[in-house]
């Protein structure tokens, strides 16, 4: 157990629907990542917030978003969903703004999402 | 653009065997970090090994070491004594000056009892 939780594990919703993916960081970590896992694009970086303010932005669609909360923990919004939203989407935290040679990121058991 | 490569999809090996994976990047910066992670069939990211692009020496946990070669941009990663909870995906990822994170499309290691 990473101490990172993810909430809902799995979620079944169809095209045009909009989701909330939540992420609780590990006690003490300032980080939050986003990223999405799917069959034909890989593993791709979304999204990092430090502290509540946004600090690194990947291959993250407009139709998708992100906030992390003062009490740390964030959420991911994906709206107009489409078939190719499906994936597995992780959510990893870390102490520090940077990833360093101290520092670690954990994942995650990651939320199931299947857009039919 | 900055790209991870990893050019072998799957591989499979003995238990108590040593095996390399492969990965190539490509990147114009100085600076960096290089990881790989493992994922195992239970889905869970887990970090194995990183590399500080500064450093010469590479960096070793257990059984996981690095072989880095900084000119050629490349980092592969040694399994020793395999063994049977090493069968896994493993990603390679690079992190750029801005921080994002990029992975390679993966490599599937079966250890074979």
């Amino acid at each position: 157990d990473s101490g990172v939780t993810q909430t809902p594990k799995h979620l079944i919703t169809a095209t045009g629907q909009r989701v909330t993916l939540r992420c609780s960081p590990r006690s003490g970590d300032l980080s939050v990542y986003w990223y999405q896992q799917s069959l034909d694009q890989g593993l791709q970086f979304l999204i990092q917030y430090y502290n509540g303010e946004e600090r690194a932005k990947g291959n993250i669609l407009e139709r998708f978003s992100a906030q992390q909360f003062p009490d740390l923990h964030s959420e991911l919004n994906l709206s107009s969903l489409e078939l190719g939203d499906s994936a597995l989407y992780f959510c990893a935290s870390s102490v520090a703004r940077r990833l360093s040679s101290t520092d670690t990121q954990y994942f995650g058991p990651g939320t199931r999402l299947t857009v039919l | 653009a900055q790209t991870v490569t990893q050019s072998q999809p799957e591989m499979s090996v003995q238990e108590a065997e040593t095996v390399t994976l492969s990965c190539t990047y490509d990147t114009s910066e100085s600076n960096y970090y290089l990881f790989w992670y493992k994922q195992p069939p239970s889905r869970q990211m887990i970090l194995v090994i990183r590399q500080e692009a500064y450093k010469q020496q590479n960096a070793t946990e257990n059984r996981f070491s690095v072989n880095f070669q900084k000119a050629a941009k490349s980092f592969s990663l040694k399994i020793s004594d395999s063994q049977l909870g090493d069968t896994a995906m493993y990603f390679c990822a690079f992190m750029t000056r801005d921080d994002k994170i990029i992975f390679g499309k993966g490599t599937r290691l079966h250890i074979l009892p």
